[in-house]
C-alpha cells in the first residue's frame, strides 16, 4: 500500500517564527488533506489540496502531485498552533479511506 | 449545529470485555468512518457506512464490527478486547462516500483496556 511519511517528525519553535513540515507520498493521490490535532485529541482540517497552492491566513500549502509531496507552511506561529500535524491521503481504488502519515509534533513557546 | 458528537468520552475495560462506542454524524451526513489511534501513531481507518451500508473495512481483525442507523448514527462493536485495543478512537461524518471536505471529526473515545 501506498507509505506516507511526514519530516520533521518533532519541531519546537519560538512565537512568532516560521516553520515548513512536509508530507512525502509514494503513489499517486487523489485526496490530499492536511490536519491538526490539538492537544485534546481533536482534528481539524486544515486543506483540502491534492495539487497547487492554497492559503487560508498564516497558513499556506503547496501540492506537487507529480514529484509526490506536499508542504505546510506556518508564518508568525503562535502558541495555539501547538500539536500534531499530519497530512492524509486517498489513493487507488479505496477511495473512501483515508491514509495518515506519521505526523509532526509542534511546540511553539512563548 | 451541533458537531460529530462521540460517547463515552473516556472508557475503561478488562482484557476479555466487550465495548460499544456511539457516533452521531453532523445533520445532513450520511457517511460514517471509524479510526483507531494508538499513541504516538496517525490515525488508522477501521469502518465507513455509508446510507447505512458498509463501504470498506481497514486491516483489523473480526472481533471489531459496526454499524449505522436509520438516522445515520453509528456503532463500533468491540469483543474479546485486548490490550493492543488501547487508544483513541475518532468518528468522522462527511455528506458523500469519499472523504472530502466538509469532513468533520469528533472528538474521540479514549479506551483503556488493563
Amino acid at each position: 500500500g501506498i507509505q506516507v511519511e511526514q519530516s520533521p517528525p518533532d519541531l519546537i519553535l519560538q512565537e512568532g517564527a516560521n516553520s515548513t513540515l512536509r508530507c512525502n507520498f509514494s503513489d499517486s493521490v487523489n485526496n490530499l488533506q492536511w490536519f491538526h490535532q490539538n492537544p485534546w485529541g481533536q482534528l481539524i482540517n486544515l486543506f483540502y489540496i491534492p495539487s497547487g497552492t492554497k492559503q487560508n491566513g498564516r497558513l499556506s500549502a503547496t501540492t506537487v502531485a507529480t514529484e509526490r509531496y506536499s508542504l505546510l507552511y506556518i508564518s508568525s506561529s503562535q502558541t495555539t498552533d501547538s500539536g500534531v500535524y499530519f497530512c492524509a491521503v486517498v489513493s487507488g481504488g479505496a477511495t473512501n479511506k483515508l491514509i495518515f502519515g506519521t505526523g509532526t509534533l509542534l511546540a511553539v513557546q512563548p | 449545529d451541533a458537531g460529530v458528537t462521540q460517547s463515552p468520552t473516556h472508557l475503561i475495560k478488562t482484557r476479555g470485555q466487550q465495548v460499544t462506542l456511539r457516533c452521531s454524524p453532523i445533520s445532513g451526513h450520511k457517511s460514517v468512518s471509524w479510526y483507531q489511534q494508538v499513541l504516538g501513531q496517525g490515525p488508522q481507518f477501521i469502518f465507513q457506512y455509508y446510507e447505512k451500508e458498509e463501504r470498506g473495512r481497514g486491516n483489523f481483525p473480526d472481533r471489531f464490527s459496526a454499524r449505522q442507523f436509520p438516522n445515520y448514527s453509528s456503532e463500533l462493536n468491540v469483543n474479546a478486547l485486548l490490550l493492543g485495543d488501547s487508544a483513541l478512537y475518532l468518528c468522522a461524518s462527511s455528506f458523500t462516500r469519499d472523504p472530502k471536505p466538509p469532513l468533520h471529526f469528533g472528538n474521540g473515545t479514549r479506551l483503556t483496556v488493563t
